[in-house]
């Protein structure tokens, strides 16, 4: 049962455009979200998170939009830089789960110089 | 400090056979997690240890697998009698206390049981 979704295995943007990632959970339990960046042979690397309160986070080039109603997130980064290409995976947490992590699949970001 | 290392990076196997992998936090974070990660997936959570007390385990944890933190440092995670099946890369983080904001990941051991 997966309680995290990312149903886009993959998304391809131009350098400079916009990219959207999307990410959807079934668990109203949920939180706390979080979004990781992955290189090959590498750890997942924290990237941004929103808690359950509030519906936008943003960092620099990246924004976190959360929609609670829909049980939605999306992770907005813009201007999109070649180095951004990575796998991206969505994460969140519970209260009381001490501070466990539930993952979607992933998503595999590719920007074209 | 260098962050959460983990060793070996990669190990080959034969089934049957136990494996076991080490995971250093980085040295102030009380909190350490085992996760598994197999292809096409996310990482899934296994475990995890405030200071050397083991306080869950996920039903994807069998009877052959088992965790230890001993004095609250370090960390090992075993396989006994490995199958194909547990292959995977074995991710480790550690945090300070409850926040999820400070999870910090090692590089994992990527496993092949052949």
């Amino acid at each position: 049962d997966q309680q995290v979704k990312q149903n886009s295995p993959s998304l391809s943007v131009q350098e400079g455009r916009i990219s959207i990632l999307n990410c959807d959970y079934t668990n109203s339990m949920f939180d706390y979200f979080l979004w990781y960046k992955k290189y090959p042979a590498e750890g997942p690397t924290f990237l941004i998170s929103i808690s359950s309160i509030k519906d936008k986070n943003e960092d620099g080039r990246f924004t976190v939009f959360l929609n609670k109603s829909a049980k939605h997130l999306s992770l907005h980064i813009v201007p999109s830089q070649p180095g951004d290409s990575a796998v991206y995976f969505c994460a969140a947490s519970g209260i009381g789960a001490n501070s466990k992590l539930t993952f979607g699949k992933g998503i595999t970001l590719s920007v074209r110089p | 400090d260098t962050g959460v290392s983990q060793n070996p990076r990669h190990k080959i196997t034969k089934r049957g056979q136990n494996v076991t992998f080490r995971c250093d936090p980085i040295s102030e974070h009380n909190r350490l997690y085992w996760y598994r990660q197999t292809l096409g997936q996310g990482p899934e959570f296994l475990t995890y240890f405030q200071n050397e007390a083991q306080l869950e385990k996920s039903r994807l944890l069998s009877d052959r697998f088992s965790a230890e933190r001993p004095k609250g440092s370090f960390s090992t995670l075993e396989i006994q009698r490995t199958e194909q099946g547990d292959s995977a890369m074995y991710l480790c983080a550690s945090s300070l206390d409850a926040g999820v904001y400070g999870y910090t990941f090692g590089s994992g051991t990527r496993l092949t049981v052949v």
